[in-house]
């Protein structure tokens, strides 16, 4: 059974940088083709911001991709987030899960609040 | 980027009752490359249906989906107590994926 856990800071300054990690278990990060990030603002629905394949190829949510950038480290088993210039539009629960354009998003990390806030 | 509009926003309805929610494409999508999935508060979207009928490990044969194109119905034929929650549809198959707004499954 595959698992995903997310962590990494839970506030960021205005204008700072957001960096997640999401730690696969459970199965090899080079098994699957794609994994993504999507965030979903308090009350609010979700958004998908990008994906990596285990070989480093991205694909980006052209709405964020000026700002983002997702990295994956496959001897650790894991890929990250990270986005800059963030505001306050930018607080939000990020999800890691498995899957993206094409490819189905099955298994999902818990969660992580991430809150933009001075 | 193909907008999802999902329709009603909330529904009211009772254990026992039939949940009729909508899923409608801004242009023409693939059956192959829409799912569905479950939320409830504090916990992620959990995957309930994908391609044109398949459920996910799991979930019970009282939901169901069917339509094509631009209209996409997810049909949960009998509300039973842990049914109650968001449901939002995702297709995946254009950049980027898209997830429409949600339809909150309440208990009337």
């Amino acid at each position: 059974q595959v698992q995903l856990q997310e962590s990494g800071p839970g506030l960021v300054k205005p204008s700072g940088t957001l960096s997640l990690t999401c730690e696969v278990s459970g199965g090899s990060i080079s098994s699957a083709n794609w994994w993504s990030w999507v965030r979903q603002p308090p009350g609010k629905g979700l958004e998908w911001i990008g994906e990596i394949n285990y070989s480093g190829s991205t694909n980006y949510n052209p709405s964020l991709k000026s700002r983002v950038t997702i990295s994956v480290d496959k001897s650790k088993n894991q890929f990250s987030l990270k986005v800059t210039s963030v505001t306050a539009a930018d607080t939000a629960v990020y999800y890691c899960a498995r899957g993206g354009l094409l490819a189905l998003s099955d298994y999902w990390g818990q969660g992580t609040l991430v809150t933009v806030s001075s | 980027e193909i907008v999802l509009t999902q329709s009603p926003g909330t529904v009211s309805l009772s254990p026992g009752e039939r949940a009729t929610l909508s899923c409608r494409a801004s242009q023409s999508i693939s059956s192959t490359y829409l799912a569905w999935y479950q939320q409830k508060p504090g916990q992620a979207p959990r995957l309930l249906i994908y391609g044109a009928s398949s459920r996910a490990t799991g979930i019970p044969d009282r939901f169901s989906v069917s339509g094509s194109g631009t209209d996409f119905t997810l049909t949960i034929s009998r509300l039973e107590p842990e049914d109650f929650a968001v449901y939002y549809c995702q297709q995946y198959g254009s950049s980027p994926p898209t997830f429409g707004q949600g339809t909150k499954v309440e208990i009337k």
